[in-house]
């Protein structure tokens, strides 16, 4: 069962544009994490948003969770070639033997010059 | 960046031989987890640790077993690899165990 889904799968755009990437699920989540990983390396954590509502900037990329922490948003502005990645969404759910993490497919972005 | 390190980062081994992959961090971290990495299936979740000795199952534990003798130290062995294990498998750790993770460079294994 798929519990994060993460739209859209592929995205190739041009230099300057902007674009928006969702993660939606139908379970509340503790707390939410995006990642970026490039070909032949692990996953580097870029942001945790852990209350309803939550934003968070980084530079060019914008971070939100939902008011019902079940869903979340990244948007990068005026995206660059070194933007080009894959982008993950994790969602963490608490227990007792400490948070577990469930993965959305990732959406592979292509930032063309 | 966080110091864990995955070895072998490489390995071709045919099926039915046993193989162990090994993480090592250096952050003094409580928590350790074993993914592994599909197309298709994204990350996903094989075993991990809360502790010294302490181990739980993942969604895709059936043919994996771990061990943690010391805290720096993570173990993934395939008793028996199927060519269904190949996969990139990634090791990550966490301080607080919160759902803030970080990951190892992966290691890639083919089962022939």
């Amino acid at each position: 069962t798929q519990l994060l889904e993460q739209s859209p799968q592929f995205l190739s755009i041009q230099e300057g544009e902007n674009l928006t990437v969702y993660c939606n699920s139908s379970s509340v989540f503790s707390s939410l994490q995006w990642y970026r990983q490039e070909p032949g390396e692990g996953p580097v954590l870029l942001v945790t948003v852990v209350t309803g509502g939550e934003v968070k900037k980084l530079k060019r990329l914008t971070f939100q969770f939902g008011d019902a922490r079940k869903d979340s948003s990244l948007h990068i502005t005026a995206a660059q070639p070194g933007d080009t990645g894959l982008y993950l969404c994790a969602g963490a759910r608490e227990e007792t033997s400490g948070s577990r993490l469930t993965f959305g497919e990732g959406t592979q972005l292509t930032v063309n010059p | 960046d966080a110091g864990i390190t995955q070895s072998p980062r490489h390995k071709v081994t045919e099926t039915g031989t046993p193989v162990t992959l090994r993480c090592h961090q250096t952050e003094n971290h409580r928590y350790m987890y074993w993914y592994r990495q599909d197309p298709g299936h994204g990350l996903r979740l094989i075993h991990y640790s809360y502790g010294v000795k302490d181990t739980d199952k993942g969604e895709v534990s059936d043919g994996y077993s771990v061990s943690r003798s010391k805290t720096e130290d993570f173990l993934l062995t395939l008793e028996s690899a199927t060519s269904s294990q190949t996969s990139v498998y990634f090791c990550a750790i966490s301080g607080l165990g919160d759902g803030t993770q970080y990951f190892g460079p992966g290691t890639r294994l083919l089962v022939l």
